[in-house]
């Protein structure tokens, strides 16, 4: 069965520090999306994109925040400059069709910024 | 803006018991339910959804959910637990491209 995958599992950094998180997501699909859980808290919807663009996104994705597609498989998610309260599983989500449609997610990306 | 309430944070039960996880929302338009398990070291899997049709909806691993619209409400259900369904259980809500998850519940099933 087809399925979103994330690298790393596990990424530590320094406060400041510019990280990028990677997504492959299933190949036929055509919506993208990142999501975070901050621990002990819910998971947040961060942003969607299709077609190149984003679609919508959230009040947490501020200018800190880009995501890109740079090739026909990656998509990736940059955290310019990152601050202790970005401590957060991300995960990303790619859905066949957009609105309502089901998404699939991976198994995540543990950011931890110190 | 669409939010979602589960109802217990942590359920623990035993094999053969009976669950039910509550799951209420609030949004006044068209919505797609949907709930997702999250075993130990694993990603979000769909256990089942709702769009439209039969408000009572099976899922996989012998999961039904029903959907009462009169009450915003979408609660998960299984008649007979095993100890392979320990897991967190997120209910989601949809109703334009990102999904709104509520806090999720942890269910602990003892041997």
């Amino acid at each position: 069965e087809p399925e979103v995958t994330q690298t790393p599992s596990h990424q530590v950094t320094q406060m400041g520090q510019e990280v990028i998180l990677r997504c492959v997501p299933i190949s036929n699909h055509l919506y993208f999306y990142w999501y975070r859980q901050i621990l002990g808290q819910k998971v947040e919807f961060l942003v969607s994109f299709y077609n190149n663009e984003i679609s919508e996104k959230s009040e947490i994705f501020d200018d800190q925040f880009s995501v890109e597609r740079p090739d026909g498989s990656n998509f990736t998610l940059k955290i310019r400059s990152t601050k202790l309260e970005d401590s957060a599983m991300y995960f990303c989500a790619s859905s066949r069709q957009g609105k309502g449609n089901i998404q699939y997610f991976g198994a995540g990306t543990r950011l931890s910024v110190l | 803006a669409q939010s979602v309430s589960q109802h217990n944070h942590h359920v623990i039960l035993s094999e053969a018991a009976s669950l039910e996880l509550g799951c209420n929302y609030s949004y006044g338009g068209t919505v797609n339910l949907f709930w997702y398990v999250q075993y130990p070291g694993q990603h979000l899997q769909l256990l089942l959804k709702y769009f439209s049709g039969d408000p009572l909806v099976k899922g996989i691993k012998g999961f039904e959910a029903e959907f009462i619209k009169s009450k915003f409400s979408f609660n998960l259900r299984k008649p007979s637990v095993q100890w392979s369904d320990t897991a967190e259980y997120f209910c989601a809500v949809s109703n334009d491209y990102k999904l709104s998850f509520g806090a999720g519940t942890t269910v602990t099933v003892r041997a």
